[in-house]
């Protein structure tokens, strides 16, 4: 079946690295996601990786993908307090319309 | 970049009323537009997946005849939550596939809309 599961809380200070883990189920997934959500709005993507790859940088964002366990992570260096929000991860399922299933969502909280 | 307006972003209702919110693909055809319902704290649950044209296909366990879903052109969705009850107060999220980007089919949020019915 389809489950992606992320841990629920991670608290950092600023300026420390944040790493949100992700693990998934599905080994289909052709594309996977990293959305930001803030308070009562939509949700932003960050990056994304194809499955095929194991790390993509992007400014601050590193994603590492081990395809063999399933594990997703998104490491943010020097994270600042804009930073706080909810994480979700997301894979992409060819099924026909390509749905996402997405994670439970990590809210990370950043301590001035 | 793809945007994708909602709207109302948020809406009050009194029960047995009908609410409808519009999802927009502004610079893009959507021809493919999917609806999501989040609870507080929780993550997003796929609601139904709108194809321009055809009949929507609704996710198990959602009620096709509570939630009416038109995509009526490429660039317009709409969900109508019909003899809406308290229960039905959530935060709706619609959000939209344009042409794939690089190869990865990039899904544009919308901002939500928050559905508060008395």
């Amino acid at each position: 079946g389809e489950d992606v599961e992320q841990s629920l809380f991670l608290s950092v200070r600023e300026g420390d690295s944040s790493v949100i883990n992700c693990t998934y189920t599905d080994s289909s997934s052709t594309y996977l996601y990293w959305y930001k959500q803030e308070p009562g709005a939509g949700l932003q993507l960050l990056t994304y990786i194809f499955s095929n790859m194991d790390m993509k940088q992007d400014q601050r964002l590193t994603v590492l993908l081990n395809k063999k366990d399933k594990h997703l992570s998104l490491r943010i260096a020097d994270t600042q307090t804009g930073d706080s929000a909810i994480y979700f991860c997301a894979e992409s399922i060819p099924s026909g319309t390509y749905k996402y299933i997405f994670g439970t969502g990590t809210r990370l909280k950043v301590l001035a | 970049g793809a945007v994708v307006s909602q709207h109302p972003s948020w809406v009050i209702c009194k029960s047995g009323t009908s609410v409808k919110i519009e999802c927009r693909s502004l610079d893009f055809q959507a021809t493919t537009m999917f609806w999501y319902r989040q609870f507080p704290k929780q993550s997003l649950m796929l609601m139904a997946t709108s194809n321009e044209g055809s009949k929507a296909t609704y996710e198990q366990g959602v009620e096709k005849d509570k939630f009416l879903i038109n995509h009526a052109s490429l660039t317009l969705s709409t969900l109508t939550v019909t003899s809406a009850h308290p229960e039905d107060s959530s935060f709706y999220i619609c959000s939209a596939r344009g042409t794939p980007v690089s190869g990865a089919n990039v899904l544009t949020f919308g901002a939500g809309s928050r559905l508060t019915v008395l």
